[in-house]
């Protein structure tokens, strides 16, 4: 079946430097990729997305690339701040709307 | 914006009871809403597909006899966890796609199940 593979795990990075968080994903139908951010028993909240027709997006501190061929996409968040520690998901959107979604990146922002 | 709300936001119930979990869309009308679960420390795993006025689509192991998905109206779903064991205390998430188009999915807070 459809999944997408997310890494790594765990990202530790000194506040002020770049996070980059890396998806793979196998249904080469796919055609929407959100990126979500979960802090501690909350809902995921949408960051960022990107349709297939496009290779790049940016929203101030946080990109998204997209390399349809390789089936690859990328969060990139810039200038990292205490408040983005959180988990990151990716997802790629299958059939019927439904989601496939990452296993998840801790993201930890070193002061 | 879209505001999906759910209820309960935690219970606690004893084993073999069962439980109903509410997620309304307030603002939108959703003809498809999805319910997910999620433990600790992991991702969220997709439950069953939601469709108003249809039956649920189950994802693979999840037994639908035991996870009852009523889908009534276009603005709210329900997700009744029968005979809960606890195996089944988890954090339960529901999202909800806009009828009008779109990809993005709207998701609920979140009730996170305890059973004793």
């Amino acid at each position: 079946g459809e999944n997408v593979e997310q890494h790594p795990s765990t990202l530790s990075v000194q506040e002020g430097d770049s996070a980059v968080i890396k998806c793979t994903y196998s249904d080469s139908a796919s055609n929407y990729f959100p990126w979500y951010k979960q802090e501690l028993g909350k809902r995921p909240q949408l960051i960022i997305d990107i349709r297939s027709n496009v290779g790049e997006k940016k929203d101030q501190r946080i990109a998204v690339t997209l390399n349809k061929t390789a089936k690859h996409f990328s969060l990139h968040i810039t200038e990292t701040q205490p408040e983005d520690s959180a988990v990151y998901f990716c997802a790629a959107k299958v059939s019927n709307y439904q989601l496939i979604w990452g296993a998840g990146t801790k993201l930890i922002i070193k002061p | 914006g879209a505001v999906v709300s759910q209820h309960p936001s935690r219970v606690i119930c004893k084993s073999g009871t069962s439980v109903k979990i509410e997620c309304r869309s307030l603002d939108f009308q959703a003809t498809t809403m999805f319910w997910y679960r999620q433990f600790p420390k992991q991702s969220l795993m997709l439950m069953a597909t939601s469709n108003e006025g249809s039956k649920a689509t189950y994802e693979q192991g999840v037994e639908k006899d035991k996870f009852l998905i009523n889908h009534a109206s276009l603005t709210l779903s329900t997700l009744t966890v029968t005979s809960a064991h606890p195996e089944d205390s988890s954090f339960y998430i529901c999202s909800a796609r806009d009828a009008s188009g779109g990809h993005e999915q709207y998701f609920g807070p979140g009730t996170r199940l305890t059973v004793t």
